[in-house]
């Protein structure tokens, strides 16, 4: 069946180097992604999201980039600081909001 | 100060019992929703709402319930049947008619023994 997932599990980082989550989704007619963010115990909050008529989106130390060929989706975040260790999810639409499990990204001082 | 409430963030309870989550919003959303999620797992939705009055069943909807008597309010009730109830519950809203951004609560940890 159709499903968003994710590449990788976990990710650390060094604080000041740029990181980069993957997602990996399989329905071709999905045509609108966020990336959310979710610390430990709290809701998620969203980052930034992409279009399907697009294939890169920046904001404020983060770029997402939207690979429709190969149905990828990634979240780069620039000079990681240790605030942004948490849980990033992508969740992708066609009808309705499916999200993937989450990669945990830990960054190291 | 607009956004979404759950309350409370703990709450524990003794197998068998029925408990009711709370979720407040004041976005003025249409759609509201509630997913669980568990340890190391991404979000499962349990019910949904695009309207008023009415509410749909979402992956998980076995062992829960759910209202939406007011726009602004989804309350979730866990109920007995439910097998594996101690889980992270999760309520969003959308505005709804197109508009698929979901703003999430804080979440409440149920936990049953």
């Amino acid at each position: 069946g159709e499903s968003v997932g994710l590449h990788l599990p976990t990710l650390s980082v060094q604080e000041g180097d740029n990181s980069i989550i993957n997602c990996a989704y399989s329905n071709s007619a999905s045509d609108y992604f966020i990336w959310y963010k979710q610390e430990s115990g709290k809701g998620p909050q969203f980052i930034i999201d992409i279009r399907s008529n697009m294939d890169k989106r920046q904001g404020q130390r983060v770029t997402v980039l939207l690979n429709k060929t190969v149905k990828h989706l990634s979240l780069q975040i620039a000079a990681t600081q240790p605030g942004d260790s948490a849980v990033y999810f992508c969740a992708e639409t066609v009808n309705d909001m499916r999200f993937g499990a989450g990669t945990r990204l830990t960054v190291k001082p | 100060d607009g956004g979404i409430t759950q309350s409370p963030k703990y709450l524990f309870r003794k197998e068998g019992q029925n408990v009711t989550l709370s979720c407040e919003q004041n976005l003025n959303h249409d759609a509201m929703y509630w997913y669980r999620q568990d340890p190391g797992q991404g979000l499962r939705l349990i019910y949904y709402s695009q309207i008023v009055n009415d509410f749909q069943k979402g992956d998980i909807a076995e062992g829960y319930s759910v209202s939406r008597e007011k726009k602004e309010s989804f309350p979730l009730t866990v109920t007995s049947a439910q097998k594996n109830p101690t889980a992270f519950y999760l309520c969003a809203s959308s505005a709804g008619g197109g508009a698929f951004e979901q703003y999430f609560g804080p979440g409440t940890r149920l936990t049953v023994t």
